[in-house]
């Protein structure tokens, strides 16, 4: 079955870029959205941003300013980059798959059915 | 923008039934998922489409949507459903929303 699995640096300096990829195995990336989600120490889930394998993406608004969501079919991985990162975005950060899908321009989504594992993020000098 | 509200914390003695709601304005309109999430893992999709289980998803667990409020139902709890339990929705103007989250106690 499809397994994901995050990867970057555990500690980003603040004011610097945090970068994180997801490897999609088991599966092809194909009608899926990809998603980027995040919990901080002790707090809910916030969700940050997804693509399409389209390449098409959305971002939350209160992240947008500073979020990029890129793909890479090929290597069946997307990525994550969140610059200007302080404190406040040091997380837990898990990326996912989602179906969801247009008929008579109406949006059926089915959720977020398939997770990684989440790799931690620190941000500290 | 959108908001989901949901309880804190829901107690309950093992083998009775757990309800855990998700408020939203006219929620029952949207199409509402469920995630589990046990200490220092990913969360697990519980429910999807307000009420279908994915494979692998004891039957214990349901859900319903109507109104301003989703709940999700544990039958016959047992203490491995101990967890914190999420709602999500889309939402055409706030996009992917999760609630708080709600922490399940099993007594």
């Amino acid at each position: 079955q499809v397994q994901l699995q995050e990867s970057g640096p555990g500690l980003v300096k603040p004011s610097e870029t945090l970068s994180l990829t997801c490897s999609v195995s088991g599966g092809s990336m194909s009608s899926y959205y990809w998603s980027w989600i995040r919990q901080p120490p002790g707090k809910g889930l916030e969700w940050i941003g997804y693509i399409y394998d389209s390449g098409s993406t959305k971002y939350n608004p209160s992240l947008k300013s500073r979020v990029t969501i890129s793909i890479d079919t090929s290597k069946n991985q997307f990525s994550l980059k969140l610059n200007s990162v302080t404190a406040a975005d040091t997380a837990v950060y898990f990326c996912a798959r989602e179906r969801g899908h247009y008929t008579n321009y109406v949006f059926y989504y089915y959720g977020m059915d398939v997770w990684g594992q989440g790799t931690t993020v620190a941000v500290s000098s | 923008s959108y908001v989901l509200t949901q309880p804190p914390s829901v107690s309950v003695a093992p083998g009775k039934t757990a309800r855990i709601t998700c408020g939203g304005y006219n929620i029952g309109i949207k199409s509402v998922h469920w995630y589990q999430q046990k200490p220092g893992q990913a969360p697990v999709m519980v429910i999807y489409y307000d009420s279908d289980r994915p494979s692998g998803i004891p039957e214990r667990f349901s859900g319903s949507n109507s109104g301003n409020t989703a709940t999700l139902t544990i039958s016959r709890v047992e203490a491995g459903d101990e967890a914190d339990y999420y709602c999500q929705v889309w939402d055409s103007g706030s996009d992917r929303v999760f609630g708080g989250g709600t922490k399940l106690t099993v007594l």
